[in-house]
């Protein structure tokens, strides 16, 4: 069975410091996993996606997660925060039945 | 391209009273999901459906039926709705891999309140 831990319920960072979302996951294999971010009142946008090729991926707005299979991890960071990252943040696995799996989700904070 | 569309956005019913929720996308994608999501809880996975025809049980399906009669249509009933069926629900829409893509899109939610 696939699951997925974000570490961190609550992050907060001052503005142009840096940003990191931490996520484990458990999965039998090499899995698909993704980071969506969500704005208050919105719905989820992909920020970016790891699909077997290069452990480090690029997303959007700058950010970048890198997925380590000897730690089973897939970080999320971003080397400067802004005011407009705040929201919530979720870590998603892909099973092989084409089921997408949830973290509870990261809020984060940016701080003037 | 709309992409995935969820109908209501915002809803209040009775304990008791039925409704169904449509979601429709339009981007020719076989997978559909239906996820409530819950403070503190993250999207859990209700129902979802495989292609044109098909469902099948996700997480927390008990209280929820779901129907695919048209491949771009997803709708997710509540016969009988109770306070704990509050929360917002989200549609999405997938190709499913090995096609490729992978990624889910989501639709805006629908904010249901049972009171």
């Amino acid at each position: 069975a696939q699951s997925v831990t974000q570490l961190d319920s609550h992050v907060s960072v001052s503005e142009g410091t840096p940003v990191l979302l931490r996520c484990n996951y458990s999965s039998s294999y090499s899995p698909s996993l993704f980071w969506y971010v969500q704005h208050p009142n919105k719905g989820l946008q992909l920020l970016l996606k790891y699909t077997s090729a290069a452990t480090l991926v690029k997303g959007i707005n700058g950010f970048e997660a890198e997925f380590k299979k000897s730690e089973t991890s897939f970080h999320l960071t971003k080397p400067s925060a802004h005011m407009s990252d705040a929201a919530e943040y979720f870590c998603v696995v892909l099973n092989t039945g084409n089921q997408f799996y949830f973290g509870t989700g990261t809020s984060l904070t940016v701080i003037p | 391209n709309a992409g995935v569309t969820q109908t209501p956005k915002f809803r209040v019913l009775k304990t008791g009273q039925s409704m169904t929720l449509l979601c429709a996308q339009d981007m020719n994608h076989e997978y559909m999901y239906w996820y409530r999501q819950d403070p503190g809880m993250g999207l859990r996975l209700i129902h979802y459906s495989v292609g044109e025809g098909t469902t099948a049980k996700g997480e927390v399906p008990d209280g929820y039926n779901v129907s695919r009669l048209k491949k771009q249509n997803f709708l997710l009933g509540l016969e009988s709705a109770a306070p704990s069926q509050t929360s917002v629900y989200f549609c999405a829409s997938s190709y499913g891999i090995p096609r490729g893509g992978a990624e889910a899109f989501f639709g805006q939610g629908t904010r249901l309140t049972v009171v």
